[in-house]
Protein backbone atom coordinates (compact mmCIF):
# COMPACT_ATOMS: atom_id res chain seq x y z
CA UNK A 1 0.00 0.00 0.00
CA UNK A 2 1.21 3.69 -0.93
CA UNK A 3 1.87 6.06 1.97
CA UNK A 4 2.04 9.71 1.97
CA UNK A 5 3.87 11.64 4.57
CA UNK A 6 3.79 15.38 5.10
CA UNK A 7 6.17 16.52 7.61
CA UNK A 8 5.25 19.87 8.86
CA UNK A 9 1.49 19.74 10.64
CA UNK A 10 1.78 23.79 10.02
CA UNK A 11 3.74 26.61 8.65
CA UNK A 12 3.60 30.37 8.08
CA UNK A 13 4.82 32.93 5.50
CA UNK A 14 4.53 36.53 5.14
CA UNK A 15 2.57 37.94 2.24
CA UNK A 16 4.37 38.36 -0.74
CA UNK A 17 7.04 35.78 0.32
CA UNK A 18 8.26 32.19 -0.51
CA UNK A 19 7.32 28.93 1.01
CA UNK A 20 8.10 25.19 0.54
CA UNK A 21 5.88 22.56 1.59
CA UNK A 22 7.57 19.05 1.43
CA UNK A 23 5.77 15.70 0.55
CA UNK A 24 7.06 12.43 0.77
CA UNK A 25 6.05 8.64 -0.52
CA UNK A 26 6.45 5.60 -0.26
CA UNK A 27 5.54 3.16 -3.26
CA UNK A 28 6.47 0.23 -5.54
CA UNK A 29 5.20 1.49 -8.71
CA UNK A 30 6.85 2.74 -11.43
CA UNK A 31 4.45 5.15 -12.80
CA UNK A 32 2.27 6.99 -10.54
CA UNK A 33 0.90 10.92 -10.21
CA UNK A 34 0.83 13.02 -7.57
CA UNK A 35 -1.08 15.98 -6.20
CA UNK A 36 -1.22 19.32 -4.29
CA UNK A 37 -4.39 19.78 -3.17
CA UNK A 38 -5.34 23.23 -1.26
CA UNK A 39 -8.52 22.91 1.10
CA UNK A 40 -9.66 26.47 2.32
CA UNK A 41 -11.85 27.27 5.58
CA UNK A 42 -14.93 25.29 4.71
CA UNK A 43 -14.60 25.19 1.69
CA UNK A 44 -14.13 22.64 -0.88
CA UNK A 45 -11.15 21.18 -1.84
CA UNK A 46 -9.32 22.22 -5.17
CA UNK A 47 -6.40 20.64 -7.25
CA UNK A 48 -3.24 23.08 -7.72
CA UNK A 49 -1.12 20.72 -9.45
CA UNK A 50 -0.40 17.66 -10.61
CA UNK A 51 2.72 15.83 -11.46
CA UNK A 52 2.78 12.41 -14.07
CA UNK A 53 5.79 10.64 -12.52
CA UNK A 54 7.43 9.66 -15.71
CA UNK A 55 7.85 13.23 -16.51
CA UNK A 56 11.14 14.96 -15.32
CA UNK A 57 9.80 18.24 -15.63
CA UNK A 58 8.07 19.71 -12.66
CA UNK A 59 4.78 20.72 -13.26
CA UNK A 60 4.21 24.64 -12.60
CA UNK A 61 0.86 26.71 -12.52
CA UNK A 62 1.33 30.22 -12.15
CA UNK A 63 2.29 31.10 -8.77
CA UNK A 64 2.95 27.17 -7.95
CA UNK A 65 5.33 25.19 -8.76
CA UNK A 66 6.94 21.11 -7.30
CA UNK A 67 10.13 19.97 -7.28
CA UNK A 68 9.89 16.49 -7.95
CA UNK A 69 12.40 13.88 -6.90
CA UNK A 70 11.19 10.46 -7.82
CA UNK A 71 14.65 9.20 -6.75
CA UNK A 72 13.85 10.41 -3.13
CA UNK A 73 9.85 9.98 -3.31
CA UNK A 74 9.57 13.61 -2.32
CA UNK A 75 7.24 16.00 -3.66
CA UNK A 76 7.28 19.38 -2.42
CA UNK A 77 5.06 22.15 -3.62
CA UNK A 78 6.55 25.94 -3.56
CA UNK A 79 4.57 28.62 -3.47
CA UNK A 80 5.82 31.83 -4.98
CA UNK A 81 4.63 35.80 -3.79
CA UNK A 82 1.93 34.32 -0.97
CA UNK A 83 -1.00 35.56 -1.18
CA UNK A 84 -3.70 36.10 2.09
CA UNK A 85 -6.21 33.94 0.08
CA UNK A 86 -2.92 30.85 0.23
CA UNK A 87 -4.70 30.11 3.81
CA UNK A 88 -5.38 26.67 3.88
CA UNK A 89 -4.90 23.39 4.64
CA UNK A 90 -2.79 21.77 1.46
CA UNK A 91 -2.96 17.79 0.80
CA UNK A 92 0.00 15.75 -0.78
CA UNK A 93 -1.62 12.93 -2.43
CA UNK A 94 -0.83 9.82 -4.41
CA UNK A 95 -2.40 8.20 -7.24
CA UNK A 96 -1.70 4.88 -8.19
CA UNK A 97 -1.66 3.85 -11.81
CA UNK A 98 -4.55 2.18 -12.01
CA UNK A 99 -5.96 5.24 -10.82
CA UNK A 100 -8.38 3.47 -8.69
CA UNK A 101 -7.07 4.84 -5.92
CA UNK A 102 -6.11 8.78 -4.42
CA UNK A 103 -4.52 8.72 -1.12
CA UNK A 104 -3.59 11.82 0.95
CA UNK A 105 -1.19 12.91 3.31
CA UNK A 106 -2.54 13.81 6.60
CA UNK A 107 -2.05 17.97 5.45
CA UNK A 108 -0.62 21.34 6.25
CA UNK A 109 -1.68 23.57 7.45
CA UNK A 110 -0.22 26.93 5.86
CA UNK A 111 -1.43 31.04 7.35
CA UNK A 112 -0.37 33.45 5.23
CA UNK A 113 0.53 36.06 7.62
CA UNK A 114 -0.15 40.39 6.16
CA UNK B 1 -21.31 26.01 -13.53
CA UNK B 2 -20.60 22.00 -13.53
CA UNK B 3 -19.76 21.23 -10.12
CA UNK B 4 -20.55 18.48 -6.98
CA UNK B 5 -22.57 19.77 -4.35
CA UNK B 6 -23.42 18.29 -1.38
CA UNK B 7 -26.72 18.75 1.05
CA UNK B 8 -26.80 19.24 3.76
CA UNK B 9 -23.09 21.72 4.72
CA UNK B 10 -24.19 20.93 8.04
CA UNK B 11 -25.53 17.58 9.64
CA UNK B 12 -26.93 17.03 13.25
CA UNK B 13 -27.89 13.76 14.20
CA UNK B 14 -28.52 11.46 17.12
CA UNK B 15 -26.54 8.67 18.33
CA UNK B 16 -27.88 5.57 17.12
CA UNK B 17 -30.55 7.50 14.69
CA UNK B 18 -29.85 6.70 10.68
CA UNK B 19 -28.76 9.93 8.70
CA UNK B 20 -28.21 10.01 4.83
CA UNK B 21 -25.92 12.68 3.16
CA UNK B 22 -26.51 13.26 -0.71
CA UNK B 23 -23.77 13.78 -3.20
CA UNK B 24 -25.11 15.14 -6.76
CA UNK B 25 -23.20 16.03 -9.85
CA UNK B 26 -23.72 17.65 -13.15
CA UNK B 27 -20.77 16.76 -15.00
CA UNK B 28 -21.66 13.51 -16.02
CA UNK B 29 -18.43 12.08 -14.56
CA UNK B 30 -18.80 8.22 -13.87
CA UNK B 31 -17.17 7.49 -10.56
CA UNK B 32 -18.18 8.66 -7.51
CA UNK B 33 -16.22 8.54 -4.34
CA UNK B 34 -16.82 9.33 -0.59
CA UNK B 35 -14.30 10.02 2.10
CA UNK B 36 -14.25 10.61 5.63
CA UNK B 37 -12.22 13.07 7.41
CA UNK B 38 -11.71 13.88 11.04
CA UNK B 39 -10.58 17.21 12.41
CA UNK B 40 -6.89 17.90 10.77
CA UNK B 41 -6.74 14.43 9.53
CA UNK B 42 -6.04 13.81 6.05
CA UNK B 43 -9.53 12.61 3.79
CA UNK B 44 -10.06 8.80 4.10
CA UNK B 45 -11.95 6.33 1.48
CA UNK B 46 -14.80 4.65 2.15
CA UNK B 47 -16.34 3.35 -1.60
CA UNK B 48 -16.65 4.28 -4.37
CA UNK B 49 -18.91 3.85 -7.45
CA UNK B 50 -17.93 3.39 -11.04
CA UNK B 51 -20.98 3.95 -12.78
CA UNK B 52 -22.89 1.36 -10.49
CA UNK B 53 -20.50 -1.10 -9.91
CA UNK B 54 -19.82 -0.56 -6.08
CA UNK B 55 -16.51 -0.94 -4.45
CA UNK B 56 -16.03 -0.79 -0.76
CA UNK B 57 -12.83 -0.38 1.01
CA UNK B 58 -11.30 -2.91 3.28
CA UNK B 59 -11.67 -1.20 6.13
CA UNK B 60 -15.00 0.54 6.29
CA UNK B 61 -16.91 -0.50 8.52
CA UNK B 62 -20.31 -2.30 8.19
CA UNK B 63 -22.21 0.91 9.82
CA UNK B 64 -21.72 2.61 6.38
CA UNK B 65 -23.70 1.90 3.09
CA UNK B 66 -24.18 3.91 -0.56
CA UNK B 67 -26.55 4.14 -2.58
CA UNK B 68 -26.45 5.31 -6.85
CA UNK B 69 -29.40 5.59 -8.28
CA UNK B 70 -28.45 6.96 -10.91
CA UNK B 71 -25.22 8.81 -12.79
CA UNK B 72 -26.06 12.41 -11.08
CA UNK B 73 -26.68 11.22 -7.12
CA UNK B 74 -24.71 9.18 -4.66
CA UNK B 75 -26.22 8.70 -1.04
CA UNK B 76 -24.06 8.07 1.81
CA UNK B 77 -25.92 5.66 5.05
CA UNK B 78 -25.26 5.71 8.06
CA UNK B 79 -27.08 2.80 9.90
CA UNK B 80 -26.59 3.53 13.57
CA UNK B 81 -24.18 6.94 13.89
CA UNK B 82 -21.47 6.61 16.89
CA UNK B 83 -19.56 9.94 18.14
CA UNK B 84 -16.76 8.38 16.53
CA UNK B 85 -18.63 9.10 12.75
CA UNK B 86 -18.58 12.63 13.45
CA UNK B 87 -16.52 14.23 10.73
CA UNK B 88 -16.50 15.86 7.34
CA UNK B 89 -18.08 13.94 4.58
CA UNK B 90 -16.58 14.42 1.08
CA UNK B 91 -18.20 13.44 -1.94
CA UNK B 92 -15.35 13.80 -4.82
CA UNK B 93 -15.99 12.48 -8.68
CA UNK B 94 -13.74 11.54 -11.58
CA UNK B 95 -14.64 11.58 -15.54
CA UNK B 96 -13.24 7.94 -15.36
CA UNK B 97 -10.69 5.48 -13.76
CA UNK B 98 -7.63 5.20 -15.09
CA UNK B 99 -7.16 8.66 -15.98
CA UNK B 100 -5.30 10.50 -13.42
CA UNK B 101 -6.78 13.45 -14.00
CA UNK B 102 -7.62 14.15 -10.13
CA UNK B 103 -10.91 14.58 -8.43
CA UNK B 104 -13.47 17.16 -8.47
CA UNK B 105 -14.74 17.48 -4.31
CA UNK B 106 -17.73 19.19 -3.50
CA UNK B 107 -18.10 21.31 -0.35
CA UNK B 108 -18.48 18.43 2.15
CA UNK B 109 -21.01 17.46 4.62
CA UNK B 110 -19.79 17.96 8.21
CA UNK B 111 -21.77 15.08 10.64
CA UNK B 112 -22.09 15.92 14.48
CA UNK B 113 -23.18 13.14 16.04
CA UNK B 114 -25.21 14.21 20.14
Amino acid sequence: AQTVTQSQPEMSVQEAETVTLSCTYDTSESNYYLFWYKQPPSRQMILVIRQEAYKQQNATENRFSVNFQKAAKSFSLKISDSQLGDTAMYFCAFMNNAGNMLTFGGGTRLMVKP
Amino acid sequence: DAMVIQNPRYQVTQFGKPVTLSCSQTLNHNVMYWYQQKSSQAPKLLFHYYDKDFNNEADTPDNFQSRRPNTSFCFLDIRSPGLGDAAMYLCATSRDRGLQEGYTFGSGTRLTVV
